[in-house]
């Protein structure tokens, strides 16, 4: 079975610029989850999206952020404009009934110069 | 609210040696308690979980018991092997929230 599917893996982008992370999750699951990884704060929930609807949003840092999902095998996530201390690894999670266990992508790694 | 504390890495070991990483948590009520595993450029897998006081949850020669009364789900293994260095991270659950520690880095040497 596939697992959670996000893309780019990689994303290097310029100071102002928007950028696009795109996430599909496992067939079948209703939860979705945006976290962001980073050296400083560690794990860090940004959105929860529960049978596609923003359940949680409080972790998102500031307007520049925002996530959608309009069905149930697609989310993204967007930073317009993209700032420098955006640079982390943004990883996609769903889950599905048992939502204590959440199966994790391979992240994107964003770069913002 | 809730929060995991685990120990600081890094920790260096030799094969075969044992492992333990330590983990305690403070949370109300009685959440569920995760070990994910994160290998180098990947991202988290689930290594394994218990669900209530005295559980242990166990997979790939990797065990972890639910302890209350200290409050703590320490994972160890007895003798591990090149391809488990990774960086290992306790999480509590609450509803749908995964409480995650900072994260300890594993290496270990042939």
């Amino acid at each position: 079975d596939a697992g959670v599917i996000q893309s780019p893996r990689h994303e290097v982008t310029e100071m102002g610029q928007e950028v696009t992370l795109r996430c599909k999750p496992i067939s079948g699951h209703n939860s979705l989850f945006w976290y962001r990884q980073t050296m400083m704060r560690g794990l860090e929930l940004l959105i929860y999206f529960n049978n596609n609807v923003p359940i949680d949003d409080s972790g998102m840092p500031e307007d520049r952020f925002s996530a959608k999902m309009p069905n149930a095998s697609f989310s993204t996530l967007k930073i317009q404009p993209s700032e420098p201390r955006d640079s982390a690894v943004y990883f996609c999670a769903s889950s599905f009934r048992d939502q204590e266990t959440q199966y994790f992508g391979p992240g994107t790694r964003l770069l913002v110069l | 609210g809730n929060s995991v504390t685990q120990m600081e890495g890094p920790v260096t070991l030799s094969e075969e040696a044992f492992l333990t990483i330590n983990c305690t948590y403070t949370a109300t009520g009685y959440p569920s308690l995760f070990w994910y595993v994160q290998y180098p450029g990947e991202g988290l897998q689930l290594l394994l979980k218990a669900t209530k006081a005295d559980d242990k949850g166990s997979n790939k020669g990797f065990e972890a018991t639910y302890r209350k009364e200290t409050t703590s789900f320490h994972l160890e293994k007895g003798s591990v092997q090149v391809s488990d260095s990774a960086v290992y991270f306790c999480a509590l659950s609450d509803d749908y929230k995964l409480s995650f520690g900072a994260g300890t880095t594993v290496t270990v040497r042939a």
